[in-house]
C-alpha cells in the first residue's frame, strides 16, 4: 500500500512555543491531506482537510488561527501548532488518499505532542 | 451530520469468529472504511465498500447494506494479535471527508 510519513514521531515543548508536524506522502501524490487529533482511549477527529494550493477547510471548534497548514506541494503538508497549551497535549495524525479509483486513505505513523 | 455506531467493547476467544458491527446515518454516502489500530499506533487499513455485499481478504471479511446504513467487520481464527480497536469510517460530501466512528476495543482472551 502507499506509505505516508509524519515527522517528528514525537516532540516534548513548552507552553507558548510553535511546533510544526510534517506530512509527506512518499510514493504517490495526495491533492487532499487530512489532519485528526486523538486523545487517550478516544476515536480520530477530523481537524481540517488540506487541499494542495488552496486554503484548508476546519471543522467546526478547530481555530484557524491556532492550527495553520500549508499544502505547499502535492506530497506535503504541515500542521503548525501556534502558542502550544497542555491542553493541546495530544496524538496528531495525517492521512492522505491515492487516487487510484478507490481512494484509500493510508495514514502516517502519528505525531505526539506534549506540551509542558 | 453524521452519526456512527459502533459497540464500545467485545470480548472473543482465540481461534474463535467475532463480528463487529456499525450503523451510520449520512447524506452523500460515498464509502465505508475499517481500520486497525493497536494502542498507541496510527491506524491500518482493513477494508473499503461502497457498493453492497461482502468483501473478502484473507481472515478479514466486510460486508455493507446502504439502504440499511449497516456494515460488519468479520475476524476469523482470531488470534492474540488482533486484540485492537476496530474502527468504522464513513466517507461523504465533497473533499473525500471521512468521519470516525468511536472505534470498538477487541480484546482476545486464550
Amino acid at each position: 500500500g502507499a506509505v505516508v510519513s509524519q515527522h517528528p514521531s514525537r516532540v516534548i515543548c513548552k507552553s507558548g512555543t510553535s511546533v510544526k508536524i510534517e506530512c509527506r506522502s512518499l510514493d504517490f501524490q495526495a491533492t487532499t491531506m487530512f489532519w485528526y487529533r486523538q486523545f487517550p482511549k478516544q476515536s480520530l477527529m477530523l481537524m481540517a482537510t488540506s487541499n494542495e494550493g488552496s486554503k484548508a477547510t476546519y471543522e467546526q471548534g478547530v481555530e484557524k488561527d491556532k492550527f495553520l497548514i500549508n499544502h505547499a506541494s502535492l506530497t506535503l503538508s504541515t500542521l503548525t501548532v501556534t502558542s502550544a497549551h497542555p491542553e493541546d497535549s495530544s496524538f496528531y495524525i495525517c492521512s492522505a488518499s491515492e487516487l487510484k479509483g478507490r481512494e484509500t486513505q493510508y495514514f502516517g505513523p502519528g505525531t505526539r505532542l506534549l506540551v509542558l | 451530520g453524521q452519526n456512527i455506531d459502533q459497540p464500545t467493547e467485545m470480548t472473543a476467544t482465540e481461534g474463535a469468529i467475532v463480528q463487529i458491527n456499525c450503523t451510520y446515518q449520512t447524506s452523500g454516502f460515498n464509502g465505508l472504511f475499517w481500520y486497525q489500530q493497536h494502542a498507541g499506533e496510527a491506524p491500518t487499513f482493513l477494508s473499503y465498500n461502497v457498493l453492497d455485499g461482502l468483501e473478502e481478504k484473507g481472515r478479514f471479511s466486510s460486508f455493507l447494506s446502504r439502504s440499511k446504513g449497516y456494515s460488519y467487520l468479520l475476524l476469523k481464527e482470531l488470534q492474540m494479535k488482533d486484540s485492537a480497536s476496530y474502527l468504522c469510517a464513513v466517507r461523504s460530501g465533497g473533499y473525500q471527508k471521512v468521519t470516525f466512528g468511536t472505534g470498538t476495543k477487541l480484546q482476545v482472551i486464550p
